[in-house]
């Protein structure tokens, strides 16, 4: 199975609220690092932790990593209409840092 | 400074065509990777070149694929006798050196191409 898994596979929130999503992965990492993605378009890198890291935040997304559980969560505060997207983790390991490993996404939908 | 360019965005080809993608990787990147998207999965890594050199194919299919990346041109993912399995988005990466440094772990993707078997 994946490195990385992501769930809930889909979300449906309404405009204002927050949106939390989880990614599990399975073996030691350098980094994790959440992309977003719109519908037919090409990926766009959000925010990377590094192991070492269990916090981080980035205007109204908020990532934490918790090594011990091999998890990591991503939160939009106050979510917007344009956050309608498929969101994935990626996870590089330790012994082939260059390559990525991507779950299978959370597909959010943000209600106007 | 324009991102990787990828070409053709979309391509339609019958079963049993050749299929040729290219990738333009950021100015001064030496270091480029393939990915396969699936519909509704996440990307699989496919190969990972650095200018004349394949450094690590192990994603990638042993029959029907192969991957270059030349010393002067773009990065050419070719796949022969393509079957409808092979329809899927590929996208290409690239990076300065080996990734893993910095904020933003030095990649760059593109937009990809959507591959389309009929």
């Amino acid at each position: 199975s994946q490195q990385g898994e992501e769930d809930p596979q889909a979300l449906s929130i309404q405009e204002g609220e927050n949106a939390t999503m989880n990614c599990s992965y399975k073996t030691s990492i350098n980094n994790l690092q959440w992309y977003r993605q719109n519908s037919g378009r090409g990926l766009v890198h959000l925010i990377l932790i590094r192991s070492n890291e269990r916090e981080k935040h980035s205007g109204r997304l908020r990532v934490t990593l918790d090594t011990s559980k091999k998890s990591s969560s991503l939160l939009i505060t106050a979510s917007r209409a344009a956050d309608t997207a498929s969101y994935f983790c990626a996870t590089d390991r330790m012994d082939s840092s260059y390559k990525l490993i991507f779950g299978s996404g959370t597909r959010l939908l943000v209600r106007p | 400074n324009a991102g990787v360019m990828q070409n053709p965005r979309h391509l339609v080809r019958r079963r049993g065509q050749e299929a040729r993608l290219r990738c333009s990787p950021m100015k001064g990147h030496s270091h480029v990777y393939w990915y396969r998207q699936l519909p509704e999965e996440g990307l699989k890594f496919m190969v990972y070149l650095q200018k004349e050199n394949i450094i690590d194919e192990s994603g990638m299919p042993k029959e029907r694929f192969s991957a270059e990346f030349p010393k002067e041109g773009p990065s050419i993912l070719r796949i022969q006798q393509v079957v409808r399995g092979d329809s899927a988005a590929y996208f290409c990466a690239s990076s300065p050196s080996n990734p893993g440094t910095g904020e933003n772990y030095g990649y760059t993707f593109g937009s990809g191409t959507r591959l389309t078997v009929v």
